[in-house]
């Protein structure tokens, strides 16, 4: 099974929200990440968690604040986010995040997010 | 540092053509390479990979293989499908610096019927 579930599938907000993105899987990976894509653009990624430690951080603003609360699960908070971070988030998981042959990222279905 | 280089699209073809959509890479080691497909409205599937020279991914019809002489990792299918329609990334695992995927531009396909 080669699954990452993401919830909610879409989410609508206004400027002064607080909302959370969540992200599950169980194949027991050690490596889980969120990627934020814009409309016809490769997926950008914004943060990795190894071992539920933050690993990188892709000079993300403090509006996104992410959360590893176990090995399968995926947090990421936001706050007082702005239209232009309207975009599908996808959380994907790989066996861990170290160099290594086919060290395969497996991406889950992604949040459609609207910030109004 | 590491790059991928993916031909622009759209592409159209008609059903049961051949598809080749093109990816180039440069890397100073020797990276693992993938190819995702995304449907509408959909996350990324792992199409196929190959993580060293000379060998070939494959899944669904659709062949990709590892060229080191001309960095290369070509997509191809020999009869593409009306539901082949999506959009095609390139990834390669960076082999300096920290480890993570450096994505193509992607190439959407429309096949039409």
């Amino acid at each position: 099974d080669t699954e990452v579930t993401q919830t909610p599938k879409h989410l609508v907000m206004g400027m002064t929200n607080k909302k959370s993105l969540k992200c599950e899987q169980h194949m027991g990976h050690r490596a889980m990440y969120w990627y934020k894509q814009k409309a016809k653009k490769p997926p950008e990624l914004m943060f990795v968690y190894s071992y539920e430690k933050l690993s990188i951080n892709e000079s993300v603003p403090s509006r996104f604040s992410p959360e590893c609360p176990n090995s399968s699960l995926l947090n990421l908070h936001l706050h007082a986010l702005q239209p232009e971070d309207s975009a599908l988030y996808l959380c994907a998981s790989s066996q861990d995040s170290g160099r290594g042959l086919g060290k395969t990222q497996y991406f889950g279905p992604g949040t459609r997010l609207l910030v109004l | 540092g590491d790059s991928v280089t993916q031909m622009e699209g759209p592409v159209t073809l008609s059903e049961e053509a051949f598809l080749t959509i093109n990816c180039t890479y440069t890397a100073t080691g020797y990276p693992s390479l993938f190819w995702y497909v995304q449907y509408p409205g959909e996350g990324l599937q792992l199409l196929l990979k190959a993580t060293k020279a000379d060998d070939k991914g494959s899944n669904k019809g659709f062949e990709a293989t590892y060229r080191k002489e001309t960095t290369s990792f070509h997509l191809e299918k020999g009869s593409v499908q009306v539901s082949d329609s999506a959009v095609y990334f390139c990834a390669l695992g960076a082999t300096s610096g920290t480890y993570k995927y450096i994505f193509g531009t992607g190439t959407r396909l429309k096949v039409l019927a």
